[in-house]
């Protein structure tokens, strides 16, 4: 059971929008950073958003992100077949005193 | 180019002990916060570990406490994860990575894992 709680898939046609949902709480999503994190099988995860919505050099326009109160999304528009990977939201945990994934949401590009 | 590569991963019985390294390339290794995250088979990221520049402040999930060290050698650019008194549910791939919101030069234990390397198998059975 993972702290921060993610919708195990989610699924868009190429071209549409889709959107991803990570839930916390006030220890860790409602007063820190989220961090988003792509994960293609077989290689090593990739810092997709940090900040709550800001992006790394090099990472596409068509991934954005924010963050309201205990919650944040990761939007991806104009879904292409590469974006097919696992996400995942991250925050630092004051209670626990160390950062917490949620379990991952499993994109699949129809 | 800014790389991280970890190494001695394996296969050990339970009890048993291993040193994963990382090292480090292409970036100031002194300046940032190193990190440790697993992923078991099927499974989810867990992160496992964090240090700080100079090895001073260390933080660990729950489930490694007590029986996992991280360390650094800042002269050599390495990162450790010395695990000891290993279980079956330790059985996964074991990343390293930079702790950092690019493009800052200096990190702080808040920040996120920018720099990652491609992991090494760790495998406890009997």
């Amino acid at each position: 059971q993972s702290v921060l709680t993610q919708p195990p898939s989610a699924s868009g046609a190429p071209g549409q929008r889709v959107t991803i949902s990570c839930s916390g709480g006030s220890s860790n999503v409602g007063n820190r950073r989220v961090n988003w994190y792509q994960k293609l099988p077989g290689t090593a995860p990739k810092l997709l958003i940090f900040t709550n919505d800001q992006r790394p050099s090099g990472v596409p326009y068509r991934f954005s992100a924010s963050k309201s109160g205990t919650s944040a999304s990761l939007a991806i528009s104009g879904l292409q077949s590469e974006d097919e990977a696992d996400y995942y939201c991250a925050a630092w945990d004051d209670r626990l005193n160390n950062w917490v994934f949620g379990g991952g949401t499993k994109l699949t590009v129809l | 180019e800014m790389q991280l590569v970890e190494s001695g991963g394996g296969l050990v019985q339970p009890g048993g002990s291993l040193r994963l390294s990382c090292a480090a390339s292409g970036f100031n290794f002194v300046n940032y916060w190193m990190t440790w995250v697993r992923q078991a088979p099927g499974k989810g990221l867990e992160w496992v570990a964090n240090i700080d520049q100079d090895g001073s402040e260390e933080y660990y999930v729950g489930s490694v406490k007590g029986r996992f060290t991280i360390s650094r050698d800042n002269a050599k650019e390495l990162l450790y994860l010395q695990m000891n008194s290993l279980r079956a549910d330790d059985t996964a791939t074991y990343y390293c990575a930079r702790i950092n919101n690019p493009p800052n030069t200096w990190s702080n234990r808040f920040d996120a894992f920018d720099v990652w390397g491609p992991g090494t198998v760790v495998s406890v059975s009997s």
